[in-house]
C-alpha cells in the first residue's frame, strides 16, 4: 500500500524552511528519501532505519518514528537548488522492495 | 563508471506493437528494479529481481514481462502495447535489497 505524503505541493521563498511528511499504514523497516528534478531521474538523499534515527544531509535532515510509521523530511534555509519533487520510499519488514509515495513538489522562489 | 544505463531514451509505439526496454548496471549490484512513473502517481514498481536468477512481481505487473539476463542486465518487455502503458520507465539497482537505489535516466514511451 502506497505511503501518503503531505503536503502535495509547497511554494517557498529562498531561505524559508519546509517539512514534508510520509505516513504508512504498514509496519516499516526503513524509509528512503529521494529528490527528482524535472525531466531527470530520482536521486537518493538518505535512508532511515527503524530505531527513530535522525539523519542529516547538508541542510536537509529527516526523522523516522517507527511507532507511528511516519517519517518527516526537514529542509532548512532552503536554496533554489532544493526545488524538485521529493519522494519517500518505504520498506516493510521482510520485503526487498520499496513502495513510493506520490511525491511532494517543492518550488523555491528567489 | 556509467552507473545505470537505459535504452532507448524515447520510443513511440502503435497499439499492439511489442518492444523491449533494456537496462544495464556496472556497479556489481545484486538487485534490479523496473518502475513506471505517471503524473501524480509517483513511482510504481512493475517487477524486481532481488538477485540474479530471480524475478518477482511488483505493484503493477500486468502487461509486462521481465528477464534478468545476467547480473548486469534486466530487461522489460511489453508484448502488446496499450495506450495505458504510456509512461516514463525507470530502471534502478541496489547493492542489497534494502540499500540505496540508483536510477537510470529513464525511457519515455508513448503508445498511440
Amino acid at each position: 500500500q502506497q505511503p501518503v505524503q503531505s503536503p502535495q505541493a509547497v511554494i517557498l521563498r529562498e531561505g524559508e524552511d519546509a517539512v514534508i511528511n510520509c505516513s504508512s499504514s504498514k509496519a516499516l523497516y526503513s524509509v528512503h528519501w529521494y529528490r527528482q528534478k524535472h525531466g531527470e531521474a530520482p536521486v537518493f538523499l538518505m535512508i532511515l532505519l527503524k530505531g527513530g534515527e535522525q539523519k542529516g544531509h547538508e541542510k536537509i535532515s529527516a526523522s523516522f518514528n517507527e511507532k507511528k510509521q511516519q517519517s518527516s523530511l526537514y529542509l532548512t534555509a532552503s536554496q533554489l537548488s532544493y526545488s524538485g519533487t521529493y519522494f519517500c520510499g518505504t520498506e516493510s519488514q521482510g520485503a526487498q522492495k520499496l513502495v513510493f509515495g506520490q511525491g511532494t513538489r517543492l518550488t523555491i522562489n528567489p | 563508471n556509467a552507473g545505470v544505463t537505459q535504452t532507448p531514451k524515447f520510443q513511440v509505439l502503435k497499439t499492439g506493437q511489442s518492444m523491449t526496454l533494456q537496462c544495464a548496471q556496472d556497479m556489481n549490484h545484486n538487485s534490479m528494479y523496473w518502475y513506471r512513473q505517471d503524473p501524480g502517481m509517483g513511482l510504481r514498481l512493475i517487477y524486481y529481481s532481488a538477485s540474479e536468477g530471480t524475478t518477482d512481481k511488483g505493484e503493477v505487473p500486468n502487461g509486462y514481462n521481465v528477464s534478468r539476463l545476467n547480473k548486469r542486465e534486466f530487461s522489460l518487455r511489453l508484448e502488446s502495447a496499450a495506450p495505458s502503458q504510456t509512461s516514463v520507465y525507470f530502471c534502478a539497482s541496489s547493492g542489497v535489497g534494502r540499500g540505496t537505489q540508483y536510477f537510470g535516466p529513464g525511457t519515455r514511451l508513448l503508445v498511440l
